[in-house]
């Protein structure tokens, strides 16, 4: 276990769907992140926040919004996906302190859009 | 964009063979990182090597950086059936602020008992 934890493991939703994707970090860190990895792609960054800011949009469509209340805890609400959209998502943590920053991601939510 | 680019992009060797896998990126770096991901689980950080460090070693792990042609090379000795997975190199393209990890595709590697 990398102390990041990520639900549901799992989810199926339709177009017209709303969910959230929930990640939790029990490693004090301070900057969380949100990737995309399509099949055949390389990881993408859609989102970082550092210190509960966010930093970081990679051009990300509206469809998907962050949301960090607090440094231990990020969300990913989703609505009106599109097929192209089923991917893993995977979250991850890191200490911003130095210039040696590893990054310690979570088991990912594999969501598939119908 | 695109920053680490592996190759190859499969490999299948027999267990106990070494295997090596390369990375080459484009841009400078702080720090050059190795991470690997079993299927369809979330990476796991293997080592990190900054751009001043030319060798790195941890158990039967051996990276190398060479900043000059902007690349790296992962070598894992002693291959065991354990290590197949896909194995990623990431770069710190980061000025300031939280760190940004720009990640290549990957090597997917499989190991034949």
């Amino acid at each position: 276990e990398t102390g990041v934890t990520q639900t549901p493991r799992h989810l199926v939703m339709g177009m017209t769907n709303k969910k959230s994707l929930k990640c939790e970090q029990h490693l004090g860190h301070n900057a969380m992140y949100w990737y995309k990895q399509s099949a055949k792609k390389p990881l993408e960054l859609m989102f970082v926040y550092n210190f509960k800011e966010q930093t970081e949009n990679n051009s990300v469509p509206s469809r998907f919004s962050p949301e960090c209340p607090n440094s231990s805890h990020l969300f990913l609400h989703l609505h009106t996906l599109q097929p192209e959209d089923s991917a893993l998502y995977l979250c991850a943590s890191s200490q911003v302190s130095t210039l040696q920053e590893t990054q310690y991601f979570g088991p990912g939510t594999r969501l598939l859009v119908l | 964009s695109q920053q680490g680019e592996e190759d190859p992009q499969a490999l299948s060797i027999q267990e106990g063979e070494n295997a090596t896998m390369n990375c080459s990126y484009k841009t400078s770096i702080n720090n050059l990182q190795w991470y690997r991901q079993n299927s369809g689980r979330g990476l796991v950080h293997l080592i990190l090597i900054r751009s001043n460090e030319r060798e790195k070693h941890s158990g039967r792990l051996r990276v190398t950086l060479d900043t000059s042609k902007k690349s790296s090379s992962l070598l894992i000795t002693a291959s065991r059936a354990a290590d197949t997975a896909s194995y990623f190199c990431a770069t710190d393209d980061r000025n300031e602020g939280a760190q940004k990890l720009v990640f290549g595709q990957g090597t997917r590697l499989t190991i034949n008992p």
